[in-house]
């Protein structure tokens, strides 16, 4: 089994389209977060969640929000997608919110806007 | 500012030989740094993690280093074999584990 699963792993979509990107953890984590690579490869948080709190809310636009129904799952919507968005998102849980915690990241979904 | 800098882009050494990366920073005062690998296409994945005050920590054919006067970590493969051929990346932890910040990383090639 998957430890931490994202779909889908590849989407394709026009500018000022709506999409969601999902995200599964069966690993008992309490804290989920969402990271974004862009084409220089830089990994940057954008959000973590902690028992469905939102703890670190990075400086993205507020069309991008996450919505967390359980502790399980931390879902990404992006609204009116910009060619900027394009980049590969990446969801993650830890274990110890406490610190420390390796993180355990999805493969990944790679946004294209075009 | 806050920097997390990985000292080159890209590194290439020959197989057996031992691979040094290094993680600097500035402006910040983690508790723990930890290092990732990362392979094309992939999820980064954890290796190894190291305290603010642990100053070396092993694991196979890993070493990592922590100098927090030099705000410096070094991260070390020995008997380099093209299997470990990857992008390294050191995350540093800013708040209490529940935000990591990452370098840009440094794409390692071992030459058979």
């Amino acid at each position: 089994d998957t430890a931490v699963s994202q779909t889908p792993k590849y989407l394709v979509t026009q500018m000022g389209n709506d999409k969601s990107i999902k995200c599964e953890q069966n690993l008992g984590h309490d804290t989920m977060y969402w990271y974004k690579q862009d084409s220089k490869k830089f990994l940057k948080i954008m959000f973590s969640y902690n028992n469905k709190e939102l703890i670190i809310n990075e400086t993205v636009p507020n069309r991008f929000s996450p919505k967390s129904p359980d502790k399980a799952h931390l879902n990404l919507h992006i609204n009116s997608l910009e060619l900027g968005d394009s980049a590969v998102y990446f969801c993650a849980s830890s274990q110890d919110t406490t610190g420390s915690g390796e993180l355990f990241f999805g493969e990944g979904s790679r946004l294209t806007v075009l | 500012s806050q920097k997390i800098e990985q000292n080159s882009e890209a590194l290439n050494i020959q197989e057996g030989k031992t691979a040094t990366l290094t993680c600097n920073y500035t402006n910040y005062s983690p508790a723990y740094l930890q290092w990732y690998r990362q392979d094309p296409g992939r999820g980064p994945v954890f290796l190894l993690l190291i305290r603010e005050n642990e100053k070396e920590k092993r694991k196979e054919r890993l070493k990592v280093t922590f100098d927090t006067t030099l705000k410096q970590s070094l991260f070390h493969i020995t008997a380099s074999q093209p299997a470990d051929s990857a992008t390294y990346l050191c995350a540093l932890d800013i708040h209490l584990g529940n935000d990591m910040r990452f370098g840009a990383g440094t794409r390692l090639t071992v030459k058979p």
